[in-house]
């Protein structure tokens, strides 16, 4: 069974202040997928990474895959109130399309 | 991506009772699965909805409770049957083609009194 951990599960910070959120496993992913979701809503994508050592960027959000596809971070620059939500990784293996989820991050953004 | 609806958006429902939830899709989608959230917590799978067979259960989700049907490629319904207060959740279905990304419905918010 693939585990992944996901830290912090709580953070609370002022507008303005930089974090990162991060995803750990001992299983290798064939990709993995960052999720937001608000209170109310379904968890909407951000991003997907698929190559070891790949970065995204959107906006002020920047995604890592470990190079060994077994980790990935979410760091997050001056965060707004806007950011506030449930952050969530999902690792895909292999030919397993089925995703396992990280157990979320809730953030919120203080004004 | 694709465009996900879900029927109902919210139920109060009394113990010993059932309710089927419908998700819609708006574009053929290989794979369809089913998803509950508990209060505070992370996804956890219930099925994977195969069109024109039985769905595929993870371990400790029966089809007795949780009868899942897909008659075709845009359409899937989840039944919680004989509900009690414990089965108080999001239930989200999502939708992938094959290896691709996940995406997901808006929730039904299910509150079991």
């Amino acid at each position: 069974t693939q585990l992944l951990e996901q830290s912090p599960q709580f953070l609370s910070i002022q507008e303005g202040e930089n974090l990162t959120v991060y995803c750990n496993s001992s299983s290798v992913f064939s990709s993995l997928q960052w999720y937001r979701q608000e209170p109310g809503e379904g968890p909407v994508l951000l991003v997907t990474v698929v190559t070891g050592g790949e970065v995204k960027k959107l906006k002020r959000l920047t995604f890592q895959f470990g190079d060994a596809r077994k980790d990935s971070s979410l760091h997050i620059t001056a965060a707004q109130p806007g950011d506030t939500g449930l952050y969530l990784c999902a690792g895909a293996g292999g030919s397993n399309y089925k995703l396992t989820f990280g157990k979320g991050t809730l953030l919120t953004v203080n004004p | 991506s694709a465009v996900i609806s879900q029927k109902p958006s919210r139920d109060i429902c009394q113990r010993g009772t059932s309710l089927t939830i419908q998700c819609q899709v708006d574009s053929q989608v290989t794979m369809m699965f089913w998803y509950r959230q508990q209060p505070g917590q992370s996804l956890t799978l219930i099925a994977t909805a195969n069109q024109g067979s039985e769905a595929t259960y993870e371990s400790g989700f029966v089809i007795d409770k949780f009868p899942i049907s897909r008659p075709n490629l845009t359409f899937s319904t989840l039944t919680v049957s004989n509900m009690s207060p414990e089965d108080s959740s999001i239930y989200l279905c999502s939708v992938a083609n094959l290896f691709e990304t996940q995406y997901f419905g808006p929730g039904t918010r299910l509150l079991v009194l």
